[in-house]
């Protein structure tokens, strides 16, 4: 079954570790992009990728990096995590073709202590 | 900056009532508006799009409108259920290799 998956799911960590939270997706979806969400506010769109070796910032300025080594794999990084990283991160995709339908992971709730 | 805004009160409905979300964009139309419903803690799930060349679209119990003069688009879901509470967001896109611009949702509790 075509799907996207994130991992961890929920993650907790100290200060000034480095953390990599992954993406993958099985649908062979082009574009997939990163986005930020604290509860009860909107999502905020922080990387985007339109394929292999594209990636692009978002609307939201971010710490984080990604690659885009892989069409199914879309992994973000924080070198060093802050508190003010606390939030949930929710990865999607999309068709090359077609109307930008977002399909969407679980999300990774991120707790940096 | 193209925003979309929607009622960020919560909306409480009886059961079996008709339940109606507004979504109100600014500047130009923006091709097509998607629907999404998000359950907490978890990825929003996509519903449906309308675009702007389209006055109404159905799917089952779901009904959209896109009224370009208002720069609106309504959300319907009759026969509303418990289950259907959930927070539902309004997104806006222009098609190809634009991006997508959420609202900050609007919160449905269907009271039994």
């Amino acid at each position: 079954e075509a799907d996207i998956y994130q991992t961890p799911r929920y993650l907790v960590i100290g200060t000034g570790k480095k953390i990599t939270l992954e993406c993958s997706q099985t649908m062979g979806h082009d574009k997939m992009y990163w986005y930020q969400q604290d509860p009860g506010m909107e999502l905020h769109l922080i990387h985007y990728s339109y394929g292999v070796n594209s990636t692009e910032k978002g609307d939201l300025s971010s710490e984080s990096t990604v690659s885009r080594i892989r069409t199914e794999h879309f992994p973000l990084t924080l070198e060093s995590a802050r508190p003010s990283h606390t939030s949930q991160y929710l990865c999607a995709s999309s068709d090359r073709v077609g109307y930008n339908e977002q399909f969407f992971g679980p999300g990774t709730r991120l707790t940096v202590l | 900056s193209q925003k979309i805004e929607q009622n960020s009160e919560a909306l409480n409905i009886q059961e079996g009532k008709t339940a109606t979300l507004t979504c109100n964009y600014t500047n130009y139309s923006p091709a097509y508006l998607q629907w999404y419903r998000q359950d907490p803690g978890r990825g929003p799930v996509f519903l449906l799009l309308i675009r702007e060349n389209e006055k109404e679209k159905r799917k089952e119990r779901l009904k959209v409108t896109f009224d370009t003069t208002l720069k609106q688009s309504l959300f319907h879901i009759t026969a509303s259920q418990p289950a259907d509470s959930a927070t539902y967001l309004c997104a806006r896109a222009s098609g190809g290799y634009q991006k997508v611009t959420f609202g900050t949702g609007t919160k449905l509790q269907v009271i039994p």
